[in-house]
């Protein structure tokens, strides 16, 4: 069982530079959604998307952007990599209303930007 | 929209003893109801959730949640504690679309031998 699986795990960006978190669920769930977890501070919405082709802004979308090409896949990039862009990464994956809108998560991306 | 509140950032409780972790949400609409857990250097897991029916729900480790809708409330008990339950947990709320969930800022228990 897969699930969510997201990659890299680990990874250390000085600033400016740009990189791609890769997420891939193999449920076959429309809704994917890209979290930003800081200390003390829950976790805070970047991107979701209901389907491929379609995607939209959650709370925190600057410096950030996605793409649904297919329904597996959600890669988040980050465009010129800020320190405030130092957090724990969760993409994550939902059936929707069928199974009572159940969220299941990756084991997140580690990321420092120095 | 919908918002979160744990109303506890940290949670200390001796071992075998009950433990009660607080969550209030805001909606103008129906939700949906959920507490998940994250345990070190891993992504959250689903604890329990309330759709519909039974206001009281239940995990499969002892846990359970109790939905209040006139003081706007799920929260989480469990009558005796292991060291096992050590971890965060996090309260969370969707709309009955599934678009977005709202999740709390999180409540740490640790569980003191």
């Amino acid at each position: 069982n897969a699930g969510v699986t997201q990659t890299p795990k680990f990874r250390i960006l000085k600033i400016g530079q740009s990189m791609t978190l890769q997420c891939t669920q193999d449920m076959n769930h429309n809704y994917m959604y890209w979290y930003r977890q800081d200390p003390g501070m829950g976790l805070k919405l970047i991107y979701y998307s209901v389907g491929a082709g379609i995607t939209d802004k959650g709370e925190v979308p600057n410096g950030y952007n996605v793409s649904r090409s297919t329904t597996e896949d959600f890669p988040l990039r980050l465009e010129l990599a800020a320190p405030s862009q130092t957090s724990v990464y969760f993409c994550a994956s939902s059936p929707g209303r069928a199974s009572g809108n159940t969220i299941y998560f990756g084991e997140g991306s580690w990321l420092t930007v120095v | 929209a919908q918002s979160v509140t744990q109303l506890d950032s940290q949670v200390p409780v001796f071992e075998e003893a009950p433990v009660e972790l607080r969550c209030n949400y805001s909606s103008s609409v129906s939700v949906y109801l959920f507490w998940y857990v994250q345990y070190p250097n891993q992504g959250l897991q689903l604890l329990l959730k309330y759709l519909s029916g039974s206001t009281l729900v239940e995990s499969i480790n002892g846990f359970e949640a109790e939905f209040n809708k006139s003081q706007t409330s799920f929260h989480l008990r469990k009558p005796s504690v292991h060291i096992s339950d050590t971890a965060e947990y996090f309260c969370a709320v969707s709309d009955l679309s599934g678009n977005q969930f709202y999740f709390g800022t999180g409540t740490s228990l640790t569980v003191i031998p």
